[in-house]
Parts: C-alpha cells; sequence; structure tokens
C-alpha cells in the first residue's frame, strides 16, 4: 500500500498566518490527492481534488500544489474557523490511504 | 439536498456481528460508486472499502478482508457493510461517502455523519 507522511503532525498559528501543509507519497501517484477538513465530532470535507483543484464552496484561501510524490496545502490567511485536523488523501491505486493528520491550533 | 445517514453501529462483543447501512438521497444513487471509511478513537482516517454502481467490483483493504462485506441495494438506495468476527481494533466511527470521479481524480463528497461501533467484552 502506498504511504501518505504528511508533516508536521501538528502547528499552532495565529490568526491571518499563512500556513503549509505538506504531504508526501511513498511512491508516483501523478496529481491523484485530495485533501480534507475535520473538525472535532463532525465529518471530513473536500477541499481540494487533483491536487489542486478548488471544491466549489470552498474559500479561496485554500490552496494545493505539487504532483508526484510531494504535495502541499497552503492557507493563504488562517481564520478562526479554519482550526481543524487536515489530511490528505491518495487516490492513485488500492487501498485507498490517508496521511496520519495535521492538527491546526490556536498559537 | 444530497445526503447521507448512517445507522446500525452500537457496541456488540469481540467476534460478534454488526451491519451497517447507509440511506442516500438527493442524488441518483445507482450512478455513483460507494465507500467506507472509519476512524478509531482520537485516531486517523482509513479507507475501508468501495463498491461499483451496479455491484459487480468491490475493493477494500486488507485489514477487513474475509470479515467485512460491502453491499448495496439501488432499489432502496442504500448502502451496506456487514461486518463479521469483529475484533476490538475495529472500534470506530464509521462513515458512508460518495465515490465522486473529475477525470482519472477520485474525491469523496458528501459524507454521512458517521456512526459509531465499539467492540467491546
Amino acid at each position: 500500500a502506498i504511504q501518505m507522511t504528511q508533516s508536521p503532525s501538528s502547528l499552532s498559528a495565529s490568526v491571518g498566518d499563512r500556513v503549509s501543509i505538506t504531504c508526501r507519497a511513498s511512491q508516483d501517484i501523478r496529481n491523484d490527492l485530495g485533501w480534507y477538513q475535520q473538525k472535532p465530532g463532525k465529518a471530513p470535507k473536500l477541499l481540494i481534488y487533483a491536487a489542486s483543484s478548488l471544491q466549489t464552496g470552498v474559500p479561496s484561501r485554500f490552496s494545493g500544489s505539487g504532483s508526484g510524490t510531494e504535495f502541499t496545502l497552503t492557507i493563504s490567511s488562517l481564520q478562526p474557523e479554519d482550526f481543524a485536523t487536515y489530511y490528505c488523501l491518495q487516490d492513485y491505486n488500492y487501498p485507498r490511504t490517508f496521511g496520519q493528520g495535521t492538527k491546526v491550533e490556536i498559537k | 439536498e444530497v445526503q447521507l445517514v448512517e445507522s446500525g453501529g452500537g457496541l456488540v462483543q469481540p467476534g460478534g456481528s454488526l451491519r451497517l447501512s447507509c440511506a442516500a438521497s438527493g442524488f441518483t444513487f445507482s450512478r455513483y460508486w460507494m465507500s467506507w471509511v472509519r476512524q478509531a478513537p482520537g485516531k486517523g482516517l482509513e479507507w475501508v472499502a468501495n463498491i461499483k454502481p451496479d455491484g459487480s467490483q468491490i475493493h477494500c483493504v486488507d485489514s477487513v478482508k474475509g470479515r467485512f462485506t460491502i453491499s448495496r441495494d439501488n432499489a432502496k438506495n442504500s448502502l451496506y457493510l456487514q461486518m463479521d468476527s469483529l475484533r476490538d481494533e475495529d472500534t470506530a466511527v464509521f462513515y458512508c461517502a460518495r465515490d465522486n470521479w473529475a477525470g482519472d481524480s477520485l474525491y469523496f463528497d458528501p459524507w454521512g455523519q458517521g456512526t459509531l461501533v465499539t467492540v467491546s467484552s
């Protein structure tokens, strides 16, 4: 199975900060990667698919980049509602595998 | 409104069985692949299985092979997960999600609210 490694595992940031989260795949997955946001007690929510396509309704401060084995989720200006855990997911092959998650906390 | 609602979770003893259901509404269920994803308490997300629109193809993670069976009833707009030989480590919130394809790219949207399965004696 393809291993997805996110870094950092957690980070503390302030409102207005620019935040980046990295996801590395154990093999080339082209651009077959999505990003999900999860708040406590809630289901995950899709943010980005195909590495860089913004899901309809998601604020433009979220962006995704990368291809091959290294991918980045960037939040250009962190808002109070963005404090959550973020997961990457590869859909290159089976089994689909998620990164371990990155918790974004308030500084 | 596109909606997925899971049910069937609960407390079960190790070695026992449970059947989860996911009721779909607001879209043509029979046209979509569907998935189950689980999350152990305080842990990350794990994709469990998915099923083709007509039920003719199934994929699942190795840890549940031979124990979990995904199925669907398109006439009832429903997805199922039959879980047998349950283990302590299967304790998790189980989500159903719709598979969407954009070209070669897959994404899960929407997700249900989740149903908690607790395996304990």
